[in-house]
């Protein structure tokens, strides 16, 4: 199975400051079509996860233009540019080029 | 409004069966594949199983292979889970999700439903 690993596991950030959480893949997921399914995800206290970005660096419907995907092959990074406190929450990677589909372990944004 | 509702968790015996539902409305369900996506407690997310749209292709995790059955009824636009065999280790909120048509993220998912596996 693909292994993706989250660095940080642990993010402390104040109100507006910019962060980046890396996400790194054990085998690349560049797929014979030239695509790469990468996605990022956002779980909330209590909540249900949600989209963030598809395909890298695609945003998700109504999510807000502070988050930026970017990255290709094993190497991929979500970036906040000024976070803000609803942005608290676990940050999960997912790859879906090689099944089975799995999803990196995590990062955790909390408050400074 | 897209909405998943699951139901049908519980607290169940080892080795025994249990039914997870997910009602789907605010979108034309037999379009979408669909999928289930589950979390040990204070532990990640992990793939479970995915339908087709049409129900023809199902895909299953290794650990599950040959226990669960994911299925789907288009006419009532619910998703099933039936879970058989069940361990300690299946213990966890159950997501159901929607998956894109050709970009494959997982853009909608309900509230999840606890399944707690013990004697």
């Amino acid at each position: 199975d693909v292994v993706l690993t989250q660095t940080p596991s642990t993010l402390s950030a104040t109100i507006g400051q910019s962060v980046s959480i890396s996400c790194r893949s054990s085998q690349s997921l560049l797929d014979s079509a030239g695509n790469t399914y990468l996605y990022w995800y956002l779980q909330r206290p209590g909540q249900s996860p949600q989209l963030l970005i598809y395909l890298v660096s695609n945003l998700g419907s109504g999510v807000p233009n502070r988050f930026s995907g970017s990255g290709s092959g094993t190497d991929f990074t979500l970036k906040i540019s000024g976070v803000e406190a609803e942005d608290l929450g676990v940050y999960y990677c997912m790859q879906a080029t090689h099944a089975p589909w799995t999803f990196g372990g995590g990062t955790k944004l909390e408050l400074k | 409004e897209v909405q998943l509702v699951e139901s049908g968790g519980g607290l169940v015996q080892p080795g025994r069966s249990m039914k997870l539902s997910c009602a789907a409305s605010g979108f034309t369900f037999n379009n979408y594949d669909m999928a289930w996506v589950c979390q040990a407690p204070k532990k990640g997310l992990e793939w479970v199983a995915t339908i087709s749209y049409d129900g023809s292709s199902t895909y299953y995790r290794d650990s599950v292979k040959g226990r669960f059955t994911i299925s789907r009824d288009n006419a009532k636009s619910t998703l099933y889970l039936q879970m058989d065999s069940l361990r300690s280790e299946d213990t966890a909120t159950y997501y159901c999700a929607r998956t894109g048509i050709t970009t494959v993220e997982f853009d909608y998912w309900g509230q999840g439903v606890m399944v707690t596996v013990s004697s």
